[in-house]
């Protein structure tokens, strides 16, 4: 159980258009979901909290015009990259919990962006 | 800043068991420990938790010391699938839904045949 699925898995794309990175929890409900970055050689960065039905909470530092993010639904987040630039080439991360006390975060296998 | 301290690599023959060593001195009392590992190019996979009681799952075993300030987690007999970079994080269980996770850069494990 605790399966999260993220789509696409690897996506390349020009300088200046936007993609968007699906992030489902298959078989739980999650009213938050969280996004991460991970650079090459380093470690995950949580870059935002998403949260069902309310306003993503962004980490320092990250542009959340940029990195758009809509929790439309209990098992859904979207993260979109926009006007995305060479910089934003990166592994993202989402993952997950079914939110009892304790419980693991459950991640899904990431998505490589490359933008050209 | 992470919460943990981890050697940064670590070397284990085929078949042999790895102990992996994970130093979290200033634990909380509503802080559990987890451990995740991650391959090359996928996302972290969750290993094992505990809060006080050394636990066990099909995976792993997690050894936390009486005083919680360390854990060892231990594949019984390591296979070279279990070559990946292994995550030893603490978090508040309280936290619920918004429980956050702070990464280290963990132990990059190497097993060898």
């Amino acid at each position: 159980g605790a399966v999260v699925s993220q789509h696409p898995s690897r996506v390349i794309c020009k300088s200046g258009t936007s993609v968007k990175i699906e992030c489902r929890s298959l078989d739980f409900q999650a009213t938050t979901m969280f996004w991460y970055r991970q650079f090459p050689k380093q470690s995950l960065m949580l870059m935002a909290t998403s949260n069902e039905g309310s306003k993503a909470t962004y980490e320092q530092g990250v542009e959340k015009d940029k990195f758009l993010i809509n929790h439309a639904s209990l098992t859904l987040s979207t993260l979109t990259v926009t006007s995305a630039h060479p910089e934003d080439s990166s592994f993202y991360i989402c993952s997950a919990t079914p939110g009892q006390v304790g419980s693991p975060l459950h991640f899904g296998n990431g998505t490589r962006l490359t933008v050209t | 800043d992470a919460k943990t301290t981890q050697p940064p690599s670590m070397d284990c023959a085929e078949g042999r068991a790895a102990n992996l060593p994970c130093n979290h001195s200033t634990i909380s009392g509503n802080e559990y420990v987890y451990w995740y590992r991650q391959i090359h190019s996928q996302g972290p996979q969750y290993i094992i938790h505990g809060l006080k009681n050394n636990e066990t799952n099909e995976m792993a075993s997690l050894i936390i010391t009486e005083d919680r300030k360390s854990s060892t987690l231990i594949l019984p007999h390591a296979t070279l699938r279990d070559t990946a970079v292994y995550y030893c994080i603490v978090s508040d269980a309280n936290a619920g839904n918004n429980r956050k996770l702070i990464w280290g850069l963990g132990t990059s494990l190497a097993v060898n045949p």
